[in-house]
């Protein structure tokens, strides 16, 4: 079973909609730590968040935002007022002590904005 | 901060040549670096794990003979491709971390190798 599932594949908005990435994932550790990262056509990965399994608080910065819900195990990340530059492809990634805190990724989302 | 640099960006070579690639945190010291490969359409494979001063810890299937990892410095890694073939071309990309496991990791720009 997949320990950290994006289950949408690909997402096309026009510009300026909001858009929420999903993710799941699926630990047995009380410790964990959960992560997004961007990857532009460049190929650079792009750290956005990372967040501790003890913190539910929900973050907002600028027109990214993250819902983290521990009852559900997600972590869904949801960006407003799309722009074209948000074009890429969004990963979740989870760490964890059984896993010897090494990154266990989604597949990815891709994200693309039409103007 | 948390800059991380790779180079080269991109590199095509001859069969049987050895490619090496260069991992380097510019801003901080990292405990620990990584090296990834990706396919197209796919996500991260972790390739290897590394430590200044230690041998590599490669992830199972991975050849330790094919992708030599040296980690010489807090801020400097290389991977070297040896006698690379066309099944080695691949996009890879380094991570670097500094401080404990749980800590993020930085990624570099990533180099695209085409072995013809």
């Amino acid at each position: 079973a997949q320990k950290v599932t994006q289950a949408q594949t690909e997402i096309s908005v026009v510009e300026k909609e909001d858009v929420t990435l999903d993710c799941v994932y699926e630990t047995r550790d009380t410790t964990y730590y959960l992560f997004w990262y961007k990857q532009p056509p460049s190929g650079e990965l792009v750290f956005l968040i990372r967040r501790n399994s003890f913190d539910e608080q929900n973050e907002i910065s600028g027109r990214y935002s993250w819902n983290f819900q521990k009852s559900t195990s997600s972590f869904n990340f949801t960006i407003t007022a799309s722009q074209v530059v948000d074009s890429a492809v969004y990963f979740c990634a989870l760490s964890e002590a059984g896993s010897n805190y090494q990154l266990i990724w989604g597949a990815g989302t891709k994200l693309i904005i039409k103007p | 901060g948390a800059v991380v640099s790779q180079h080269p960006s991109w590199v095509i070579c001859k069969s049987g040549t050895s490619v090496k690639i260069e991992c380097r945190s510019l801003d901080f010291q990292a405990t620990t670096m990584f090296w990834y490969r990706q396919f197209p359409k796919q996500s991260l494979m972790l390739m290897a794990t590394s430590n200044e001063g230690s041998k590599a810890t490669y992830e199972q299937g991975v050849e330790k003979d094919k992708f030599l990892i040296n980690h010489a410095s807090l801020t400097l890694s290389t991977l070297t491709v040896t006698s690379a073939h066309p099944e080695d071309s691949s996009f890879y990309i380094c991570s670097a971390q500094r401080g404990d496991p749980t800590e993020t990791q930085y990624f570099g720009p990533g180099t695209r190798l085409l072995v013809l």
